[in-house]
C-alpha cells in the first residue's frame, strides 16, 4: 500500500514571497503520478500541478513548480510570488500507474493548510 | 460544460436512516471515487469503480454501500450502520488520456450532519 505524509499541518507566508510545502512518500511502484491539490474555502478540489515519475524535469505552471526526488521519494510544492488567492488547503496526492483505459485511486497526503498573508 | 456534480450540497440525516449522495458526470471518465473528509484532516477512500457494474472497498467502506449501473453515476448510500457519518464527501472522477498522464477531477462535495 501507497502512503503520502505532509509533515506540516500549518504554513504561512507573507504576500509576494516564495514558500514551499513539504511532501513524502512511500511506495515500491515505479511509475506513477504525483499531485498537488488546492482546497480552498469552497471545499472544491482544483488540480494545481502533476509529475509523472518516469520525467526526470521537475514540472511547472506558472508561479507553482515542484522539486521531485525519486530516489527521496520526495515531492515538494514551491509557490512563487504568494498571492492572498493562495490561501487554502493543499493536497498531495499519489496515484500508481496501471493498464491503459483504467482508472486509478489517489492516496492523499493529511494537507498543508496554507495562509498567505497581506 | 464537462464536470461532476454532487448533490446536495448540504444533508441533515437523522440517526438510524439510510441517506443517498448523488454523483454525476458528463467527462466519459471510466473510474469515479468516493472519498470521506472529515475537519482538518486529509481525503480517505471509502469505494471506488473503474467500470460499469464493478466497484471495490476502499479503505473505509464500512457502513457505506455503492452502485454503478451507469457510467455517468456512482451514488453512495450512507447506512445507519456508519457509526459517525457526519462529515464532508467528495465524489471524483479520472481517466487515462491517451498520453497516458492522468488526473482526476472532483465534485463539489456534500457536507452530511446527523442530527
Amino acid at each position: 500500500a501507497q502512503t503520502v505524509t505532509q509533515s506540516q499541518p500549518e504554513m504561512s507566508v507573507q504576500e509576494a514571497e516564495t514558500v514551499t510545502l513539504s511532501c513524502t512518500y512511500d511506495t515500491s511502484e515505479n511509475n506513477y503520478y504525483l499531485f498537488w491539490y488546492k482546497q480552498p474555502p469552497s471545499r472544491q478540489m482544483i488540480l494545481v500541478i502533476r509529475q509523472e515519475a518516469y520525467k526526470q524535469q521537475n514540472a511547472t505552471e506558472n508561479r507553482f513548480s515542484v522539486n521531485f526526488q525519486k530516489a527521496a521519494k520526495s515531492f515538494s510544492l514551491k509557490i512563487s510570488d504568494s498571492q492572498l488567492g493562495d490561501t487554502a488547503m493543499y493536497f498531495c496526492a499519489f496515484m500508481k500507474q496501471k493498464g491503459a483505459n483504467a482508472g486509478n485511486m489517489l492516496t492523499f497526503g493529511g494537507g498543508t493548510r496554507l495562509m498567505v498573508k497581506p | 460544460d464537462g464536470g461532476i456534480t454532487q448533490s446536495p450540497k448540504y444533508l441533515f440525516r437523522k440517526e438510524g436512516q439510510n441517506v443517498t449522495l448523488s454523483c454525476e458526470q458528463n467527462l466519459n471518465h471510466d473510474a469515479m471515487y468516493w472519498y470521506r473528509q472529515d475537519p482538518g484532516q486529509g481525503l480517505r477512500l471509502i469505494y471506488y469503480s473503474q467500470i460499469v457494474n464493478d466497484f471495490q472497498k476502499g479503505d473505509i467502506a464500512e457502513g457505506y454501500s455503492v452502485s454503478r449501473e451507469k457510467k455517468e453515476s456512482f451514488p453512495l448510500t450512507v447506512t445507519s450502520a456508519q457509526k459517525n457519518p457526519t462529515a464532508f464527501y467528495l465524489c471524483a472522477s479520472g481517466q487515462m488520456n491517451r498520453d497516458w498522464r492522468t488526473e482526476a477531477f472532483f465534485g463539489q462535495g456534500t457536507r452530511l450532519t446527523v442530527v
